[in-house]
């Protein structure tokens, strides 16, 4: 039950894109479509914002969007907007009903 | 509204017990997985518990396997962790979460202090 890698920090400008990506194992991010995105700000439960890898909840901005390949998942958040700055951590399903978390990366709108 | 409210968190000595309830309301406790998740202060997200509907299966982190019980009253609409032989390390807020494979709604949390 190792967590997932994510970089610390990524940050841009606003109505720029970035990406952070989520480095898992075969047995878990390699294995299994079920890797989610969650955002949180200082102090608040984290929401959801990206489930079954790729799938947005209602409510969360198409400027979101999710992908996978191989070990690793990825978080795309475009046009970068103020209220985005927050920490997004990624999770995968781990297989017999476990569950495993990134270590969380910021994201600091220049 | 969909709300889960997680209570029963505190100040606690190394070595000893304490209960946490979270009580959902706007939806059908009974038909859903649940789950603790915690967050160290300053640290990231980590899995703790989770639960199946009819309560017929749990699963728990390594670092709690033994000492941690998760358990449901859905008749209540209420989930349970009970943690046994706590640790420093095991300071945190705890987020009751609602989910299958992935955790759609979140608790506001419960702050879990060990400490002598």
């Amino acid at each position: 039950q190792s967590a997932l890698t994510q970089p610390r920090s990524v940050s841009g400008s606003p109505g720029q894109s970035v990406t952070i990506s989520c480095t898992g194992t075969s047995s878990d991010v390699g294995r299994y479509n079920y890797v989610s995105w969650y955002q949180q700000y200082p102090g608040k439960a984290p929401k959801l914002m990206i489930y079954d890898v790729t799938n947005r909840p209602s409510g969360v901005p198409d400027r979101f969007s999710g992908s996978k390949s191989g070990n690793t998942a990825s978080l795309t958040i475009s046009g970068l907007q103020a209220e985005d700055e927050a920490d997004y951590y990624c999770c995968s399903y781990a297989g017999t009903y476990t569950w495993v978390f990134g270590g969380g990366t910021k994201l600091t709108v220049l | 509204e969909v709300q889960l409210v997680e209570s029963g968190g505190g100040l606690v000595q190394p070595g000893g017990s304490l209960r946490l309830s979270c009580v959902a309301s706007g939806f059908t406790l009974s038909t859903y997985w649940m789950n603790w998740v915690r967050q160290a202060p300053g640290k990231g997200l980590v899995w703790v518990a989770r639960i199946n509907s009819d309560e017929s299966t749990t699963n728990y982190a390594d670092s709690v396997k033994g000492r941690f019980t998760i358990s449901r009253d859905n008749a209540k609409s209420t989930l349970y962790l009970q943690m046994n032989s706590l640790r420093d390390e095991d300071t945190a807020v705890y987020y009751c979460v609602r989910g299958g494979y992935y955790m759609a709604v979140w608790g506001k949390g419960t702050t879990v202090t060990v400490s002598s």
